[in-house]
């Protein structure tokens, strides 16, 4: 299994520039978060999905637009990038509910740089 | 969501046993908690979880006293390579994890 996949890894964008970032998970998970990390920072959540075709706004959504498109895929769009939006990205799901432990599965991050 | 507060960094070495403390005042009944940690470039890796009392697996120990304010996550014997970042989080299964945070963690850091 190859976990949870995002795409693409490295990506320079100049400000105002659009972009999505990909993320697919082959565990069967019901829910899928969007990250942020910035240099020595923690992880800060944008975006979360608890289920196909449902989303929630997390701790920093401005600048950004998700998309749960199955249960497989959840999408990070940026429309207008701007150079406060240079960070890691990380996509990760997880199992929720009675019988699982939360675990949360993290992919190896998307780094974005916007000039 | 509970709120955590852990060390910001931690220094040791080869063969010591590190403990790294994290209090969780406003702990929710059906709350857990759980420890994730992160090499650089990476993104975290699950590491333990535990409700109340102690838990062990192949990594690492998880002290949680009766009160369950507080947490500490025991290595034993560390190297160089768990020189990392770990996050203490607690887990709401009563719901709200669109407000799951992580924290700036406890960089950890082990010297020769």
């Amino acid at each position: 299994n190859a976990g949870v996949t995002q795409t693409p890894k490295f990506q320079v964008l100049k400000t105002g520039q659009s972009m999505t970032l990909q993320c697919a998970q082959d565990m069967n998970h019901n829910s899928m978060y969007w990250y942020r990390q910035d240099p020595g920072m923690g992880l800060r959540l944008i975006y979360y999905s608890a289920s196909e075709g449902t989303t929630d706004k997390g701790e920093v959504p401005n600048g950004y637009n998700v998309s749960r498109l199955n249960k497989r895929e959840f999408s990070l769009r940026l429309e207008s990038a701007a150079p406060s939006q240079t960070s890691v990205y990380f996509c990760a799901s997880s199992e929720v509910g009675v019988g699982s432990t939360g675990e949360l599965f993290f992919g190896e991050g998307s780094r974005l740089t916007v000039l | 969501l509970a709120k955590t507060t852990q060390p910001i960094s931690m220094d040791s070495y080869e063969g010591q046993e590190v403990n790294i403390t994290c209090s969780h005042n406003n702990i929710a009944t059906n709350d857990y908690i759980t420890w994730y940690q992160q090499f650089p470039s990476q993104g975290p890796r699950f590491i333990i979880q535990g409700y109340k009392t102690k838990v062990t697996n192949e990594v690492a120990s998880l002290f949680i006293p009766a009160d369950r304010k507080s947490s500490t996550l025991s290595l034993p014997r560390v190297s160089l390579s768990d020189t990392a970042v770990y996050y203490c989080l607690v887990l709401p299964f009563s719901g709200g994890y669109n407000k799951l945070i992580f924290g700036a963690g406890t960089r950890l850091a082990v010297h020769p």
